[in-house]
């Protein structure tokens, strides 16, 4: 398994302004993923992160919006920019330590909520 | 076309109750896991199980069974003799391989409210 950590684990935001959540995980891992979920909702895949590359993004999500850094195999960046109260969601940190062997599993941060007013 | 359903929204019981929660997902793989996610109200997402298609045996842990059919492509979870503690929104998930990653699809999530 895999212990992640994410920071902060709340906020309240302005509306217009951006906030970077930091994830952090116990092991080196390839694959990390951001998810989004709106009051009520499901989880939404905003992005997967491989470290050393360029972010992918779903559709419906672009990099303006959600900047991500990925500088190393154990930590992760998401920034949520010029912030509106649709942005209010739990924002989640994954990662798939097993992936490239075909073994599919995926453990979660604690989660980020963010109320934005 | 969504890939994994819940059509339960919400479901109330009373504490010792059984409940089942139904999923039905949909895929052209043929190599595929499911899994159940618990979300209490903290948030955080607790894993439950995985399963994978070549795998259809039922599975008992406690007073939680897991019934996997690929005939039906469903994938339901019952909780046996429910507590107050079980309360949250659960959710089911199907995984598939896209290129190089596992990407994983989320239903909706049932909400379990147990009364006591």
């Amino acid at each position: 398994s895999a212990v992640i950590s994410q920071k902060p684990s709340r906020d309240i935001c302005q509306r217009g302004t951006s906030l970077t959540i930091q994830c952090q995980v116990d092991s080196q891992v390839t694959m990390m993923f951001w998810y989004r979920q709106q009051p009520g909702q499901s989880l939404t895949l905003i992005a997967t992160a491989n470290q050393g590359s360029e972010a992918t993004y779903e559709s419906g999500f672009v990099i303006d919006k959600f900047p991500i850094s990925r500088p190393n195999l154990t930590f992760s960046t998401l920034t949520v920019s010029n912030m509106s109260p649709e942005d209010s969601s739990i924002y989640l940190c994954s990662v798939d330590p097993r992936g490239l062997a075909g073994i599919h599993e995926q453990f979660f941060g604690p989660g980020t909520r963010l109320t934005v007013l | 076309a969504q890939k994994v359903t819940q059509a339960q929204t919400e479901i109330s019981v009373v504490e010792k109750e059984d409940v089942t929660l139904d999923c039905v997902y949909e895929t052209r793989d043929t190599t595929y896991y499911l899994f159940w996610y618990k979300q209490p109200p903290s948030g955080e997402l607790v894993f439950l199980i995985r399963r994978n298609s070549f795998d259809e045996q039922n599975e008992i842990s406690g007073r939680y069974s897991w019934n996997f059919q690929k005939s039906t492509s469903s994938f339901n979870f019952t909780i046996t003799a429910s507590q107050v503690v079980d309360s949250a929104v659960y959710f089911c998930a199907l995984s598939e391989n896209q290129y190089n990653f596992n990407k994983f699809y989320f239903g909706s999530g049932t909400k379990l409210n147990v009364k006591p």
